[in-house]
């Protein structure tokens, strides 16, 4: 199974700060790599989709870069309410498996 | 505007089949092409994919859940539905049904969630 490993754990940040969360799989994932927003009590948003295409409607302070095994998120600029735990999640190019990061809680400094 | 809603006991007890229900509006599950997924999130932890399946009834389930887990699709009453037997403490979570924006791709469309307890 491909195991995927998201850091850091948590981040504070202060508003207007670039900030980098980072995401690795253990073997190689093309670019089938996703990023999720998720506010406390809420379901997750889907941002991010095969690892650098932005959802329709999401800010353009939001991006995504990589592939193979090495990904990463970025806010160019933090705004108040992009405080949520984001979320990484790698899917096989077939059906067959998903896998989530373990989370990275974002708060504001 | 797609929705899907979940349904079903809040409360479990242990051994027993936890059973939820996603009913999908606003488009048929039989005539898209879709993989519609299950998702759980216990209290203040990660998102755990548990499976998902097509119209055609086509399942794929998270490997570390296979053993309990069921996953079907009633295309007439537009549901999908999950079954985990054998529950525990541990499969305490909000449960959410979930869509992708693509054949198999990331999950765009979410329902609410619904939070499932597992005790005596």
């Amino acid at each position: 199974d491909i195991q995927m490993t998201q850091s850091p754990s948590s981040l504070s940040a202060s508003v207007g700060d670039r900030v980098t969360i980072t995401c690795q799989a253990s073997q190689d994932i093309s670019n089938y790599l996703n990023w999720y927003q998720q506010k406390p009590g809420k379901a997750p948003k889907l941002l991010i989709y095969d690892a650098s295409n932005l959802e329709t409607g999401v800010p353009s302070r939001f991006s995504g870069s990589g592939s193979g095994t090495d990904f990463t998120f970025t806010i160019s600029s933090l705004q108040p309410e992009d405080i949520a735990t984001y979320y990484c999640q790698q899917y096989d190019n077939l059906p067959g498996m998903y896998t989530f990061g373990q989370g990275t809680k974002l708060e504001i400094k | 505007q797609l929705q899907l809603q979940e349904s079903g006991p809040g409360l479990v007890k242990p051994s027993e089949t936890l059973s939820l229900t996603c009913t999908v509006s606003g488009g048929s599950i039989s005539s898209s092409s879709y993989y519609w997924g299950w998702i759980r999130q216990p209290p203040g932890k990660g998102l755990e994919w548990i499976g998902s399946i097509y119209y055609s009834g086509s399942t794929y389930y998270n490997p570390s859940l296979k053993s309990r887990v069921t996953i079907s699709v009633d295309t007439s009453k537009n549901q999908f539905s999950l079954k985990l037997s054998s529950v525990t403490a541990a499969d305490t979570a909000v449960y959410y049904c979930a869509r992708p924006s693509d054949f198999w791709s990331g999950f765009k469309h979410w329902g609410q969630g619904t939070l499932v307890t597992v005790s005596s």
